[in-house]
């Protein structure tokens, strides 16, 4: 089972220069998140989608930009990278949303981004 | 808002001593409470989960039990081994995603 992958899982970008995190789900869900992990932090929420042609902000849009064209992916787009996006990267599913009793949400395995 | 503490680490222990975690939620309703690990290097998978009150979660010999009454999540385990080592999340479920709190870094010597 794939489950969600992301790649790159490691990039080191210079201050200024744009990329994006890849983001696919193979279990038809609905629902998919991208979250960062900064250093001795939990996760805060950038983004997330509750189906395709659907985006809502998080915690900490800034700096970010996403897209749902298709159910399977859910690509992050750092325009202009600042030392401060330096940080771990997780995208995540789910095939509910909200407080739906049992939802378990899944997530990919990291993307390790450094801004210099 | 909703909000998850939970107690700082580094947490140090040895080989087959008792573990507890301590996870406190503040939250509108009874959210759906999880417990997710990330080891060295790697993602973070689901440990375990609860869904309403007095629900046990486990997995691995890990125990948590949803209690209303305290709002709390802790994370329990009899007999630690070396490779327990991780840092461990506590989290509740809401409309937008999950709320984590910062994580607890164990450390388990032999």
């Amino acid at each position: 089972n794939a489950g969600v992958t992301q790649t790159p899982k490691f990039r080191i970008l210079k201050i200024g220069q744009s990329m994006t995190l890849q983001c696919t789900q193979d279990m038809n869900h609905n629902y998919m998140y991208w979250y960062r992990q900064d250093p001795g932090m939990g996760l805060k929420l950038i983004y997330y989608s509750v189906g395709a042609g659907i985006t809502d902000k998080g915690e900490v849009p800034n700096g970010y930009n996403v897209s749902r064209s298709t159910t399977e992916d859910f690509p992050l787009r750092l325009e202009l990278a600042a030392p401060s996006q330096t940080s771990v990267y997780f995208c995540a599913s789910s095939r509910l949303g909200g407080g739906a009793s049992g939802n378990t949400i899944y997530f990919g395995e990291g993307s390790w981004l450094t801004v210099v | 808002g909703d909000s998850v503490t939970q107690m700082e680490g580094p947490v140090t222990l040895s080989e087959e001593a008792f573990l507890t975690i301590n996870c406190t939620y503040t939250a509108t309703g009874y959210p759906s409470l999880f417990w997710y690990v990330q080891y060295p290097g790697e993602g973070l998978q689901l440990l375990l989960k609860a869904t309403k009150a007095d629900d046990k979660g486990s997995n691995k010999g890990f125990e948590a039990t949803y209690r209303k009454e305290t709002t709390s999540f802790h994370l329990e385990k009899g007999s630690v081994q070396v490779s327990d080592s991780a840092v461990y999340f506590c989290a509740l479920k809401r409309a937008d995603g999950l709320t984590f709190g910062k994580g607890t870094h164990l450390i388990i010597q032999p």
